[in-house]
């Protein structure tokens, strides 16, 4: 049974970078067939996928994060990141890691992390 | 990019049946059995319950049953229970390789 588990500072400055990180238990990040991702959730609105990361290497990104958001693989501890810079109250949210099971034909998330709240201030 | 459309809400009493839709805008939904689908009760993270268009998890009753035609994919609920009231989203895996996600659809059980 894998489990996942966010943490990471609860409040940011704006302008600052965000960064989050996700231990994976009863599983190993570095095995293949699975993508290590990040979606996150505004106060009363819907998912959004940031990206994810796969071979410990390989990354896909949202096309409207892309060029603020860095996902990272951390074998040794067993986790894998994400950082956000130039935040702003817009990035406030529920971070969600999450394990995806994707191939070419169909990619869906399986497995999620309990979510942290991240307040960006001013 | 591709964008999810579902209805805000949908409501049904218990017993009966409620669908979900989820019209997608490109020719990614057409394509392979890429959709999925995420129950998400208030204050909790969200849940997998429809995977490849229509497959089930163990352990996701089987009153939960997804289909697809054209572009658009559907989660019909039968036979509604209380603990169903949640929030659902559709998602798409695009050729692109990118994830998105239906604005959601909250079921309420009358």
């Amino acid at each position: 049974q894998v489990q996942l588990q966010e943490s990471g500072p609860g409040l940011v400055k704006a302008s600052q970078t965000l960064s989050l990180s996700c231990t994976v238990s009863g599983a190993s990040v570095s095995n293949g067939g699975y993508y290590w991702s990040w979606i996150r959730q505004h106060p009363g609105k819907g998912l959004e996928w940031i990206g994810y990361i796969y071979d410990s290497g390989s990354t896909y990104y949202n096309p409207s994060l892309e060029s603020r958001a860095t996902i990272s693989a951390d074998t040794s501890k067993n986790q894998f990141s994400l950082k956000l810079n130039s935040v702003t109250a817009a990035d406030t949210a529920v971070y969600y890691c999450a394990r995806a099971h994707c191939s070419s034909i169909s990619c869906y998330i399986g497995d999620w992390g309990q979510g942290t709240l991240v307040t960006v201030s001013s | 990019q591709s964008a999810l459309t579902q209805p805000p809400s949908v409501s049904g009493s218990p017993g009966q049946s409620v669908t979900i839709s989820c019209t997608g805008t490109s020719s990614d939904v057409g394509d392979y059995n890429r959709f999925s689908w995420y129950q998400q009760p208030p204050g909790t993270a969200p849940k997998l319950m429809i995977y490849e268009v229509s497959n089930r998890p163990s352990g996701v009753p089987d009153r939960f049953s997804g289909s697809k035609s054209g572009n658009t994919a559907s989660l019909t609920i039968s036979g509604l229970q209380a603990e169903d009231e949640a929030d659902y989203y559709c998602s798409l895996h695009t050729s692109s390789s990118t994830v998105i996600f239906g604005g959601g659809t909250k079921v309420t059980v009358l």
